[in-house]
C-alpha cells in the first residue's frame, strides 16, 4: 500500500529557532495535509496543499506540495513553546475512497533541555 | 459550536471481550470517519461513513471489527474478541460532505487497553 516516509523522527527546538521537516512518497498525491496533536488530542490540521508546486503560509507555517506530488515539506519559523507536539503530514488521493487519508509516522517537537 | 466528541475516553477490557466506542460527528457533517493509532505511528483509515452507509471499509482489519451508524449521524465502532494487538487509540472524525479537500476535523480518540 502507499506509505509516507517523515523525517526526522524526532527534533529539539530552542524558542526562536526554525523548524523543518519533510514528507516523501514513493506514489502520487492529489493533496497534501499538515496536521498537529497535542497529548491527548485528536490531530488538528494546519495546512492544507491542493496543487502540484503550491506554497501555503498559514502565520509562522509554511508548507509546499512538491512538484512531483510526491513530497512535501512544513517549515515553522521563529518557534515558540507552544509548537511542541508530533507534527503528521498526510496525502489523499481523489481516485478511490474520499476518506482514505494516509498518514506518516509524524516528527515529534520537544524543547531542548 | 461542538467539535467531535467520542466516548469513552478510556477503556480497559479483557482480551476475548467486546467492546463498543462511540463518535458524535459535528452536527450536519454528512460523512464519518474511524482511525487507528497505533503508540508512535500516524492515524491508519479504517472506515468511512457517507451518510447511514459504509462508503469504504477497506481499513477494517478484519470481520472482528464492525461500524454502524444508523441514523446518519451518531457511529459506533465495535470490536468483537478483542485482542492484545488491538489496543490503540480509534480516533474518529467529521467532514462536511466527504467530498474531495473536505477538512476532516478529529475527535480526542478513545483510548483502548486490551490486558
Amino acid at each position: 500500500g502507499q506509505q509516507l516516509n517523515q523525517s526526522p523522527q524526532s527534533m529539539f527546538i530552542q524558542e526562536g529557532e526554525d523548524v523543518s521537516m519533510n514528507c516523501t512518497s514513493s506514489s502520487i498525491f492529489n493533496t497534501w495535509l499538515w496536521y498537529k496533536q497535542d497529548p491527548g488530542e485528536g490531530p488538528v490540521l494546519l495546512i492544507a496543499l491542493y496543487k502540484a508546486g503550491e506554497l501555503t503560509s498559514n502565520g509562522r507555517l509554511t508548507a509546499q506540495f512538491g512538484i512531483t506530488r510526491k513530497d512535501s515539506f512544513l517549515n515553522i519559523s521563529a518557534s515558540i513553546p507552544s509548537d511542541v507536539g508530533i507534527y503528521f503530514c498526510a496525502g489523499e488521493n481523489y481516485g478511490g475512497s474520499q476518506g482514505n487519508l494516509i498518514f506518516g509516522k509524524g516528527t515529534k517537537l520537544s524543547v531542548k533541555p | 459550536g461542538a467539535g467531535v466528541s467520542q466516548t469513552p475516553s478510556n477503556k480497559v477490557t479483557e482480551k476475548g471481550k467486546y467492546v463498543e466506542l462511540r463518535c458524535d460527528p459535528i452536527s450536519g457533517h454528512t460523512a464519518l470517519y474511524w482511525y487507528r493509532q497505533s503508540l508512535g505511528q500516524g492515524p491508519e483509515f479504517l472506515i468511512y461513513f457517507q451518510g447511514t452507509g459504509a462508503a469504504d471499509d477497506s481499513g477494517l482489519p478484519n470481520d472482528r471489527f464492525f461500524a454502524v451508524r444508523p441514523e446518519g449521524s451518531v457511529s459506533t465502532l465495535k470490536i468483537q474478541r478483542t485482542e492484545r494487538g488491538d489496543s490503540a487509540v480509534y480516533l474518529c472524525a467529521s467532514s462536511s460532505a466527504g467530498g474531495v479537500g473536505e477538512t476532516q476535523y478529529f475527535g480526542p480518540g478513545t483510548r483502548l487497553l486490551v490486558l
